[in-house]
């Protein structure tokens, strides 16, 4: 079954622009690319969401080359409190032509002073 | 003003006891989730409702039940637990499918602790 693709951790520092890339090859033509961000002893929370091309919104951007097959989340001058988990999430059509809700493993960003 | 609050947020209890979690979300959605996130960060989900039907049912043990009053509750019942059953447990709802695009709500999570 396919999943998503993400580091494991990443290191920062306040202001820096932080990018954080997914691979998902075998996303649905239909499907949407949405990021997910978790704080400790929280539920997730949505960040950004998109189908191709760029997508900015107040806190993030989001892009996807032409083939989907990856996106890259940017977070642009980050700040201690963007410490947290990301998560990649797409929808992927599996053998069974069911559609399945894939998360990836979350990436751990961590911001230094 | 809560949009999916979920209790309790801490429980722990001993095995082969049976417990319950509940859920309500205020936001109007039509579909409801059960999700389990382990020491790992893993996010998996359990089930999902859309307007009180099951829709998902993933590879979980049957003594784990969600019930469905309305759609805008969704419980979960474990019976006989066990100790591999620790866990945030994160109740969620969306305006139609996941899968489609349609964000995800999440509640607080309730911490689960088998002893």
């Amino acid at each position: 079954l396919a999943k998503t693709t993400q580091p494991i951790s990443m290191d920062s520092y306040e202001g820096q622009e932080v990018n954080i890339t997914c691979s998902h090859n075998n996303i649905a033509t239909n499907d949407y690319i949405t990021w997910y961000q978790q704080f400790p002893s929280q539920g997730p929370r949505f960040i950004i969401q998109g189908y191709k091309t760029k997508v900015t919104n107040e806190v993030a951007s989001l892009f996807i080359p032409a083939d989907r097959k990856s996106s890259t989340l940017s977070l642009p001058r980050v700040s201690l409190s963007d410490t947290a988990v990301y998560y990649c999430l797409v929808g992927v059509k599996s053998m069974d032509s069911n559609y399945q809700l894939i998360w990836g493993a979350g990436t751990k960003l961590i911001i230094k002073p | 003003d809560t949009a999916v609050s979920q209790t309790p947020k801490y429980l722990v209890t001993q095995m082969g006891n049976d417990k319950s979690i509940k859920c309500e979300q205020n936001l109007g959605h039509d579909t409801m989730y059960w999700y389990k996130q382990d020491s790992k960060k893993f996010l998996k989900i359990m089930f999902s409702y859309n307007n009180k039907e099951l829709i998902i049912n993933e590879t979980v043990p049957n003594r784990f039940s969600p019930k469905s009053p309305d759609k805008a509750h969704l419980n979960l019942h474990i019976n006989s637990l066990e100790l591999g059953d620790s866990a945030v447990y994160f109740c969620a709802s969306s305006q139609g499918s996941q899968a489609r695009g349609n964000t995800i709500y999440f509640g607080e999570g309730s911490w689960l602790t088998v002893v």
